[in-house]
């Protein structure tokens, strides 16, 4: 059981560049979400995903595109890099219910993808 | 829209005290969830504790525990006995209890907790 995994670690583009951030997960999780961590700013949300085949907006959605074929992945694409978009790169998968009459939770992070753009 | 603050970007103690972090919020929804997360240098988000909003009584963790005053939509972090391994960033973080769409956290700005030998 490996959790959320993403890849790459760390990247590099130039402006104008796109590329794909990898995320995957092993536990059969409907929900799935994209974070990016800027100083002072906290995590906020890109885009997520409620199952396969469905995907919505976040609070910060301009300039990424996401897609979830199977429960498993969750990739966000970057189509034309720019500057601003330079930050750190969290996916997460969670499940929720009930037991009786108390709500469990649980979220799991990946290890975060740190991503410069010159 | 829910909001999540954190007004204290740094915070210092020394080893073996107490410290308390602090966290307000707000929102017009009576059920939720809020979660305090630890970020170390490695970059790791691991769960500290969480409280779920229709419990009254405070949710302890060991060595770490909340005050929840949910009519002042406060939610702060106490952390007794301070080890050098609880240096690091710490976020609050709030859910919705609505099953669409519900299990986006909305996060504070973070923390930085520096123990002192």
């Amino acid at each position: 059981n490996a959790g959320v995994t993403q890849t790459p670690k760390f990247q590099v583009l130039k402006t104008g560049q796109s590329m794909t951030l990898q995320c995957a997960q092993d536990m059969n999780h409907e929900y799935m979400s994209w974070y990016r961590q800027d100083p002072g700013m906290g995590l906020r949300l890109i885009h997520y995903s409620v199952g396969a085949g469905i995907t919505d907006q976040g609070e910060v959605p301009n300039g990424y595109n996401v897609s979830r074929s199977t429960t498993e992945d969750f990739p966000l694409r970057l189509l034309s890099a720019a500057p601003s978009q330079t930050s750190v790169y969290f996916c997460a998968s969670s499940y929720s219910g009930w037991q009786g009459e108390s709500g469990y939770y649980e979220q799991y992070f990946g290890p975060g993808t740190r991503l410069t753009v010159t | 829209a829910q909001t999540v603050t954190q007004s204290q970007p740094e915070m210092s103690v020394q080893e073996a005290e107490t410290v308390t972090l602090s966290c307000t919020y707000d929102t017009s929804e009576s059920d939720y969830y809020l979660f305090w997360y630890k970020q170390p240098p490695s970059r790791q988000m691991i769960l500290v504790i969480r409280q779920e909003a229709y419990k009254q009584q405070n949710a302890t963790e060991n060595r770490f525990s909340v005050n929840f005053q949910k009519a002042a939509k406060s939610f702060s972090l106490k952390i007794s006995d301070s080890q050098l391994g609880d240096a690091a960033m710490y976020f609050c973080a709030y859910r919705s209890p609505r099953r669409q769409g519900a299990q986006k956290l909305v996060f504070g700005q973070g923390t930085r907790l520096t123990i002192n030998p």
